[in-house]
């Protein structure tokens, strides 16, 4: 089974449409993250979280509320869906701080707003 | 606001050919990586560089930081179809160490 799971795979929805997507993980990690990748402007990110009650803004936060249930999950919510949120959405963990420290990369829940 | 600008965007190659990737900036980083995203994963760590000048390899694939710390290579000797990806490369982000900034990634693809 894989260690970073992200549910759904892939999502339509339509302009205004409140959406959560979720992310769960085995490998123990206490830090979380959201990013999203838009084609050629890389991974930016969204969240993260370095443990239950530690929670951060990212670079694009606006628009995008998270919540931290138990350290092996991690749910971004949209509250009201818009067209310029269609994206790829990916979860990261990883063990440390450092910014050396692998990010472990869950699968990717593709986003269509409409 | 720190940039990771990554060269060329997209690359195509025949199997067999030799290429090279370039990840730079005008900021100087701390440590480099370099990560490989397959279609429909999330991106995979391949390297982390942390010393200027520092020189690793991975099979085919050999990376490089450059001696000033704002710029990183990857080299691929002999690509094969199995190297085909997105290469990110990621840098900690100005301030805030606990973050990471990537690159916009090049798209390479290897040809039969």
């Amino acid at each position: 089974d894989a260690d970073v799971t992200q549910t759904p795979r892939n999502r339509i929805t339509k302009t205004g449409k409140r959406i959560m997507l979720e992310c769960s993980q085995t490998k123990g990690h206490d830090r979380m993250y959201w990013y999203r990748q838009d084609p050629g402007l890389g991974l930016r990110l969204i969240y993260y979280s370095f443990d239950v009650k530690d929670i951060n803004k990212g670079e694009i936060s606006d628009g995008y509320s998270v919540s931290r249930q138990a350290q092996a999950k991690f749910s971004l919510s949209l509250e009201s869906a818009i067209p310029n949120q269609t994206a790829l959405y990916f979860c990261a963990t990883s063990f440390g701080v450092s910014s050396t420290d692998t990010q472990y990369f869950g699968p990717g829940t593709r986003l269509t707003v409409l | 606001t720190q940039l990771l600008e990554q060269s060329p965007q997209f690359l195509s190659i025949q199997e067999g050919e030799n290429l090279t990737v370039y990840c730079n900036s005008s900021s100087v980083f701390s440590s480099l990586q370099w990560y490989r995203q397959e279609p429909g994963e999330g991106p995979v760590l391949l390297v982390t560089v942390v010393t200027g000048g520092e020189v690793k390899k991975l099979k085919r694939l050999t990376f490089q930081f450059g001696d000033a710390r704002k710029d990183s290579s990857l080299h691929i000797t002999a690509a094969q179809p199995g190297d085909t990806g997105l290469y990110l490369c990621a840098g900690p982000t100005s301030g805030s160490a606990r973050q990471l900034t990537f690159g916009s990634g090049t798209q390479l693809t290897v040809l039969p």
